[in-house]
């Protein structure tokens, strides 16, 4: 069983249009979050989910909009998507601490066109 | 403000030799701990190792080692016994509180280390 899984895999699109990433763990971790991996390979945190609560929000467009639905879930929707969109998404989950190593989705490619 | 700095861009090794890549950060947070991971080509992130700002001892995983030196703020990759398959991107991280609650972790801009026949 994947541990961490989003969907899809990968993603192209019109500039303009509306998008949305799914995640789900089954680690029972109590954290999600999302992570933007740009074309140079830099890993920046957007999101971060505990329990369901919203607890990191970078500065990230307001066009991006984190849902959890429960502690399992956090779906990332992108609206009126722009070519700087471009990247590689990971989710991720760990526990609570900053001893918690963090468990990765398998990444979700976007390409703006 | 946290950060991480991985000073290599690049780096070659010589199948089965050792190889370093290194690592330092910056925070003022007593209590803080310090990752890698791997991502190689085919994209997904590997956990390697992990090493707690208390531990007294350097955490080592097989062939990888952490040379962690907290005066120096530096918390070195060792791989021993390089492997055509160590090939990959590798990436410093480190997790600390927030004053405003919950666990942040951060990266480094990465380490492309290729290893030759």
């Amino acid at each position: 069983d994947t541990a961490v899984s989003q969907t899809p895999k990968y993603l192209v699109t019109q500039m303009g249009n509306d998008k949305s990433i799914k995640c789900e763990q089954n680690l029972g971790h109590d954290t999600m979050y999302w992570y933007k991996q740009d074309s140079k390979k830099f890993l920046k945190i957007m999101f971060s989910y505990n329990n369901k609560e919203l607890i990191i929000n970078e500065t990230v467009p307001n066009r991006f909009s984190p849902k959890s639905p429960d502690k399992a879930h956090l779906n990332l929707h992108i609206n009126s998507l722009e070519l700087g969109d471009s990247a590689v998404y990971f989710c991720a989950s760990s526990r609570t601490g900053e001893n918690e190593k963090l468990f990765f989705g398998s990444g979700t490619q976007l390409s703006v066109l | 403000a946290q950060k991480i700095t991985q000073t290599q861009p690049g780096m070659f090794v010589q199948e089965k030799e050792a190889v370093t890549l290194d690592c330092t950060y910056d925070t003022s947070d007593p209590s803080y701990g310090l990752f890698w991971y791997k991502q190689p080509s085919s994209g997904e992130m590997i956990f390697l190792i992990y090493q707690g700002s208390y531990d007294q001892q350097n955490a080592t995983e097989g062939r990888y080692s952490l040379n962690f030196q907290k005066a120096r703020k530096s918390a070195n990759l060792v791989i021993s016994a390089s492997q055509l398959g160590d090939s990959a991107m590798y990436f410093c991280a480190m997790r600390e509180v927030r004053n405003t609650g919950g666990f942040k972790t951060i990266f480094g801009a990465g380490t492309r280390l290729f290893v030759k026949a």
